[in-house]
C-alpha cells in the first residue's frame, strides 16, 4: 500500500524550531518529487516547498524562504522539513505529498504544528 | 485572497449535478494544467482530477474536469451524500514561480 506518514508536529514557541519527517512506503521513493503543503486552521491549502527526486533542486513559497529547509534521505525513504524562526502564522496542519503527472497524487494524514507562547 | 478564485460554497440535492468554477490568469490556468482535490476535514486530501480533465484510477466518472482559457471547472453528477467535502483547484503559476490553490469550495449535499 502506498503510504505517507508524517511526524514531528508539536507546540513550539514563536522563534523556535521544529523538524517534520515523512516516512514513505509502498513505492520507489527516489523516483518522485515530493512536496509539503499546509492548511492553517479554518483556512485553505497552501503549498510550502518542493524537492526533486534526487534532492538536486528545491523550491519554496515566499512565506518559507530563508526559514524552512526541505530535504530527503532516499536511503531511508524519508522526507524532512526543517522549520526555524517560527511564527504564529505558521500554525497549520502540514501534509507530506507525492508528486506525479504534475499533480499531488498521494497525501499523508498530516501533522499539526502550533506556534504559540 | 487567493489568486485562483473559487466560489466559497455550492450545494445540491442527491442525484443532482453541480459545477464548481476556478478562475485564474494567463500565468497559471492559462498556461498550465489544473488539478482538483477533494478534502474531508480530518482526512488526507484526495486527487480527483489531474491535467485538466483526467481521472486517477478509482475516481468515479461522476467527477469530470474541464478548462477553457483562464478558467476551469469541476462537474459532479449524480450527487451523493459522501460527496459533501471541500474542493480545491490548483495550478502552477509561471510569474510567481509557486503552486497556487484556490480558496476552496464547500459542497453541501442537502
Amino acid at each position: 500500500e502506498v503510504q505517507l506518514v508524517e511526524s514531528g508536529g508539536d507546540l513550539v514557541q514563536p522563534g523556535g524550531s521544529l523538524r517534520l519527517s515523512c516516512a514513505a512506503s509502498g513505492f520507489i521513493f527516489s523516483n518522485y518529487w515530493m512536496y509539503w503543503v499546509r492548511q492553517p486552521p479554518g483556512k485553505g491549502l497552501v503549498w510550502v516547498s518542493r524537492i526533486k527526486n534526487d534532492g538536486s533542486g528545491t523550491t519554496y513559497a515566499d512565506s518559507a524562504k530563508g526559514r524552512f529547509t526541505i530535504s530527503r534521505d532516499n536511503a531511508k525513504n524519508t522526507l524532512y522539513l526543517q522549520m526555524s524562526s517560527l511564527r504564529a502564522e505558521d500554525t497549520a496542519v502540514y501534509y507530506c505529498v507525492r508528486g506525479r503527472e504534475g499533480a499531488f497524487d498521494i497525501w499523508g494524514q498530516g501533522t499539526m504544528v502550533t506556534v504559540s507562547s | 485572497q487567493s489568486v485562483l478564485t473559487q466560489p466559497p460554497s455550492a450545494s445540491g440535492t442527491p442525484g443532482q449535478g453541480v459545477t464548481i468554477s476556478c478562475s485564474g490568469s494567463s500565468s497559471n490556468i492559462g498556461s498550465n494544467s489544473v488539478h482538483w482535490y477533494q478534502h474531508l476535514p480530518g482526512t488526507a486530501p484526495k486527487l480527483l482530477i489531474y491535467r485538466d480533465d483526467r481521472r486517477p484510477s478509482g475516481v468515479p466518472d461522476r467527477f469530470s474536469g474541464s478548462k477553457s482559457g483562464t478558467s476551469a471547472s469541476l462537474a459532479i453528477s449524480g450527487l451523493r451524500s459522501e460527496d459533501e467535502a471541500d474542493y480545491y483547484c490548483a495550478a502552477w503559476d509561471d510569474s510567481l514561480s509557486t503552486w497556487l490553490f484556490g480558496g476552496g469550495t464547500k459542497l453541501t449535499v442537502l
